[in-house]
């Protein structure tokens, strides 16, 4: 069965350092999102993608933050200068197109900012 | 008007016996209510999920109720399992393509023997 892939599975990272974290969403799927979820909490919308340009973003989605679909497969997100608090689990999720509403997520990155 | 308020953070049920999650939300724009189970260390995987058109939806021994006018809508597991120890999202979504989730802030669930 189809599936999201995300590497790294872990990313440890010191303050003020950018990352990039990278998802290969399901390869019939059209719309790609970045969530995240801080240890222990629930998950959280960042950031939603379709036809190499963002649909919707969220508070969290600041100017640190940027995504991009480098390729026919791959999707990044890219935090510039990293944070203590930018520490969670990152998942990525595709869906397929715009009358299918199941989205399908990744196994996710930790990262974790020192 | 966003959130979408789950019920109980955390539940214990003797094994066979049946869970139940509770979930609320305001925004009467939403209409794609999915359930997402979660284990340590791993991304939420889609379990069921309803629209706003059925009152209940049941795959196997899940089933989801849907209360329109309460705005409410809930997960039963019959049977329950030591394997279906789990976190459980609630989430909702204005559906059609590219929509964001919301997310409920997720029940611990413990099957014991």
């Amino acid at each position: 069965e189809p599936e999201v892939t995300q590497t790294p599975s872990h990313q440890v990272t010191q303050m003020g350092q950018e990352v990039i974290l990278r998802c290969v969403p399901i390869s019939n799927h059209l719309y790609f999102y970045w969530y995240r979820q801080i240890l222990g909490q629930k998950v959280e919308f960042l950031v939603s993608f379709y036809n190499n340009e963002i649909s919707e973003k969220s508070e969290i989605f600041d100017d640190q933050f940027s995504v991009e679909r480098p390729d026919g497969s791959n999707f990044t997100l890219k935090i510039r200068s990293t944070k203590l608090e930018d520490s969670a689990m990152y998942f990525c999720a595709s869906s397929q197109d715009s009358w299918s509403y199941e989205q399908y997520f990744g196994p996710g990155t930790r990262l974790t900012v020192t | 008007q966003q959130q979408v308020k789950q019920s109980p953070q955390s539940l214990i049920v003797q094994k066979g016996g049946i869970s139940i999650i509770n979930c609320a939300y305001e925004n009467t724009a939403f209409d794609y209510f999915p359930w997402y189970q979660q284990f340590p260390g791993k991304g939420p995987a889609l379990l069921i999920a309803i629209r706003p058109d059925v009152s209940e939806k049941k795959e196997g021994r899940f089933t989801i109720s849907f209360n329109k006018s309460a705005k409410q809508f809930s997960l039963h597991i019959m049977d329950s399992q030591p394997g279906d120890s789990a976190t459980y999202f609630c989430a909702a979504s204005r559906g059609f393509g590219n929509e964001k989730l919301t997310f409920g802030t997720g029940t611990r669930l413990t099957i014991i023997p």
